[in-house]
Parts: C-alpha cells; sequence; structure tokens
C-alpha cells in the first residue's frame, strides 16, 4: 500500500551541529507534505511544510527538500540546539485534508 | 495564537466502560480531525469531520467509535464500550481550510484498565 515512512529510527546530533532528517513517500500523486515536531507528552506542532510545486523551502533554521523524482523529503534544522530534541514525524496530505504519517524519528541534542 | 485544547489531559477508565474525549477546535476553523497514538507509534487517523458529518474514517474507527459536535465550539470523540488496546493518546485536529496546516490539541492520554 502506499505510506510515508523514515529513513532512521533515532538521530543523535552535537549541539551547534546541523541535522538532517529523512523521509520516504511511495505515493507519486502526493501534492503536500508537512514537518511536524513532537516533544514528549505533547501534541505535534507544525514545522514547515512544501507542494510538489517546489523542492525547496526554508523556515526560521529549517529547510524542507523536496526531491520528486526519488520520492524523498528532508528535513534540515541548523545549529541544532537542546530545545530541537524531540521526535519528528514527515506527513503527507491524504483525502479531505487529512494527513498521514511517518514512523517519526528521534532527535538528540548532545552538549 | 489561537490553539485546539482538549480535556481531560488524562482518563482512566475500566474496560468495558464509555468514555467522551472533549476538543475545542479553533473557532474559525471547519475541519476537524481525531487522530491517535499508541505509545511510542506513530500518529495514525481516525476521522475527518466535515459540514456537521464524517467525511471520512479509517479501519480502527469502528461501531464503537462515534464523533459529534454538539454545539459551535465542542467536537468529542466517544468510544462506547472500551478496550485494553483502546490505550492511547487521542489528539483532536483543525484546520480552516482543507489546504491548511492541521493544528494539533496536546491530547488526552486514555488508559484503559
Amino acid at each position: 500500500g502506499e505510506s510515508v515512512g523514515l529513513h532512521l529510527p533515532t538521530l543523535s546530533v552535537q549541539e551547534g551541529d546541523n541535522s538532517i532528517i529523512n523521509c520516504a513517500y511511495s505515493n507519486s500523486a502526493s501534492d503536500y507534505f508537512i514537518w511536524y515536531k513532537q516533544e514528549s507528552g505533547k501534541g505535534p506542532q507544525f514545522i514547515i511544510d512544501i507542494r510538489s510545486n517546489m523542492d525547496k523551502r526554508q523556515g526560521q533554521r529549517v529547510t524542507v527538500l523536496l526531491n520528486k523524482t526519488v520520492k524523498h523529503l528532508s528535513l534540515q534544522i541548523a545549529a541544532t540546539q537542546p530545545g530541537d530534541s524531540a521526535v519528528y514525524f514527515c506527513a503527507e496530505k491524504g483525502s479531505w485534508g487529512k494527513l498521514q504519517f511517518g514512523a517519526g524519528t528521534q532527535v538528540v541534542v548532545t552538549p | 495564537e489561537p490553539e485546539v485544547t482538549q480535556t481531560p489531559s488524562h482518563q482512566v477508565t475500566q474496560m468495558g466502560q464509555e468514555v467522551i474525549l472533549r476538543c475545542v477546535p479553533i473557532s474559525n476553523h471547519l475541519y476537524f480531525y481525531w487522530y491517535r497514538q499508541i505509545l511510542g507509534q506513530k500518529v495514525e487517523f481516525l476521522v475527518s469531520f466535515y459540514n456537521n458529518e464524517i467525511s471520512e474514517k479509517s479501519e480502527i474507527f469502528d461501531d464503537q467509535f462515534s464523533v459529534e459536535r454538539p454545539d459551535g465550539s465542542n467536537f468529542t470523540l466517544k468510544i462506547r464500550s472500551t478496550k485494553l488496546e483502546d490505550s492511547a493518546m487521542y489528539f483532536c485536529a483543525s484546520k480552516e481550510t482543507e489546504e491548511e496546516k492541521l493544528f494539533f490539541g496536546s491530547g488526552t492520554q486514555l488508559s484503559v484498565l
């Protein structure tokens, strides 16, 4: 079936370094993708989104890259901070605006 | 910033009991959703609700589940007869249009004993 999934379950990164979180999707018709951050005990928080007519979008310290050729999505976090420690989910928009989430990547920022 | 609010934050119930999870979506939003997340797993879609009716539901959302928007502000999820496997964090979410990003509440942790 069609699915969205993440390559790495855990990413350990040193404070100040850049983080890259990867996500593969299988539905080539998907036209909208979104990254969420989930801290322990909280709901998913929007980070950044991208439509399929773009291949890059930048926010504050974050960049999302979309490679439709290989159906790959990535989230880059610049100068990772302790507050960035969380689980990161990619998701794609389906019918009625629902989101289908990937498995999540735990990012651990070490001092 | 407006936010989706959910109550209670924690709910403990006995197997077979009915529970109602409550949500107040953001006021000008028109699309409403329930998701759940079993500990350590991904966030799973349960149901979407628009124009006072269910627009889509997942396989998880069986006859034991129902949703309701009883007034202009609340959006509830009812589980009629809870099972042990219903234990999870339940998230309510809303958005203004179908194209906009989804805003999530902080969740209700349901524990079925």
